[in-house]
């Protein structure tokens, strides 16, 4: 079962760069989200979706861009990227958003250098 | 904007020792659940609790739910090495918020 899938694992960028994160998730769920996780810390909120075609922001969403064209995939943009924006980036989904269980992705980890 | 503080921020502690890590809010769950996250990987529910003064047992994890649904704890009864990883309370009301995390240390 693929569950959640995150693309790529690692990535490299340079100041200034731009790429998009990749999420898909197989189970049909209707929440989707993108968290950051610093060194040592808890995951910080970054944009969440409700349902294809509605997303809203979270608590860090300055610098980042997503859309939800479909149910499965939860894309995440960096436009310029800065070294504030080195981070393990975590997608999740969940089925909805009171009390039930969501299910995360591995993870990309990106060096802004 | 709700914030979830948990105490303490380390833990490191030997085998077989008793420990509790607790989450506060700002404001009233209306559901708490409890993650835990081992290196390199996402979190993965443990639990969710939603009515004050619940109580949840999962093995020698045991899980509060504060009367006025402001706070939590979790309990851990003998910890094995296999406990270490950063346990995240989370609100999962509208969205999913994290709390600041507890990272655990558990020595043979």
């Amino acid at each position: 079962n693929a569950g959640v899938t995150q693309t790529p694992k690692f990535r490299i960028l340079k100041i200034g760069q731009s790429m998009t994160l990749q999420c898909t998730q197989d189970m049909n769920h209707n929440y989707m989200y993108w968290y950051r996780q610093d060194p040592g810390m808890g995951l910080k909120l970054i944009y969440y979706s409700v349902g294809a075609g509605i997303t809203d922001k979270g608590e860090v969403p300055n610098g980042y861009n997503v859309s939800r064209s479909t149910t499965e995939d939860f894309p995440l943009r960096l436009e310029l990227a800065a070294p504030s924006q080195t981070s393990v980036y975590f997608c999740a989904s969940g089925r909805q958003g009171d009390g039930t269980e969501a299910f995360f992705g591995q993870g990309t980890r990106l060096t802004v250098v | 904007t709700q914030l979830l503080e948990q105490s303490p921020q380390f833990l490191s502690i030997q085998e077989g020792e008793n420990l509790t890590v607790y989450c506060n809010s700002s404001s009233v769950f209306s559901s708490l659940q409890w993650y835990r996250q081992e290196p390199g990987e996402g979190p993965v529910l443990l639990v969710t609790v939603v009515t004050g003064g619940e109580v949840k047992k999962l093995k020698r994890l045991t899980f509060q739910f504060g009367d006025a649904r402001k706070d939590s704890s979790l309990h851990i009864t003998a910890a094995q090495p296999g406990d270490t990883g950063l346990y995240l309370c989370a609100d999962n009301t509208d969205k999913l918020i994290f709390g600041t995390g507890t990272r655990l240390q558990v020595f043979p």
